[in-house]
């Protein structure tokens, strides 16, 4: 069975500082997803990582995977108040997703 | 743009009624997936359409849940005798295999 471990569960940042979350799965998957939730609103996409040693930037988030390792890393830099939100990994296992348990991200000044 | 819309965005039900939920999926999506987000379980997989093949119903939690997809876009997910323990969020997503998915607004379910 695919299990997804997210850390930290809760990450309390200051501005303009850096972090990372981690994200490791148990099994071989074909790809990983990295999604953003704002409080009462939906999931939105960041990223989707599909081969080993892939790395995407988008600002101040970059996403990288080691699929030897079953790691993923979502790391933050210089942050932000606006990247406040809950983010979530998750793995394709026979295209339906598994999620992580999500990482609550707090900015403050 | 047209992404994934659902309705109702809220519903509130008594326990032991019936209900359902609405996903109309971006167009040319030949994949949709119901997932659902609570407090105690997090992000689960309930169930998954991809074109005309039987569904993946393996993360249904009982035989109260149930889905149908009508002429491959929008889809149905009816929950019978609801139970306290249903309440949650209700997301929709689609996707044109194998790519990303898609998430809706989602249906936030209390039962009373």
């Amino acid at each position: 069975e695919l299990k997804v471990e997210q850390n930290p569960l809760f990450l309390s940042m200051q501005e303009g500082k850096n972090y990372t979350i981690y994200c490791n799965y148990s099994t071989t998957s074909d790809r990983l997803y990295w999604y953003r939730q704002d409080p009462g609103k939906s999931l939105e996409s960041l990223f989707v990582l599909l081969s080993n040693g892939a790395v995407k930037q988008e600002g101040r988030l970059m996403a990288s995977l080691d699929t030897k390792a079953r790691l993923s890393t979502l790391h933050i830099t210089a942050a932000v108040h606006d990247l406040s939100a809950t983010y979530f990994c998750a793995v394709s296992n026979t295209d339906k997703l598994i999620f992580g348990t999500g990482t609550r991200l707090q900015v403050f000044p | 743009g047209a992404g994934v819309s659902q309705s109702p965005s809220n519903k509130v039900t008594e326990k032991g009624k019936d209900v359902e939920l609405r996903c109309d999926p971006i167009s040319g999506h030949t994949a949709l997936y119901w997932y659902r987000q609570s407090l105690g379980q997090g992000l689960e997989f309930l169930i998954y359409f991809q074109g005309n093949s039987a569904p993946d119903k393996s993360g249904l939690p009982s035989d109260r849940f149930s889905a149908e997809r009508t002429g491959g876009s929008v889809s149905t997910l009816t929950i019978q005798r609801t139970q306290q323990e249903d309440s949650a969020v209700y997301l929709c997503a689609s996707s044109f295999i194998p790519r990303e998915q898609f998430f809706g607004p989602g249906t936030r379910l209390t039962v009373l």
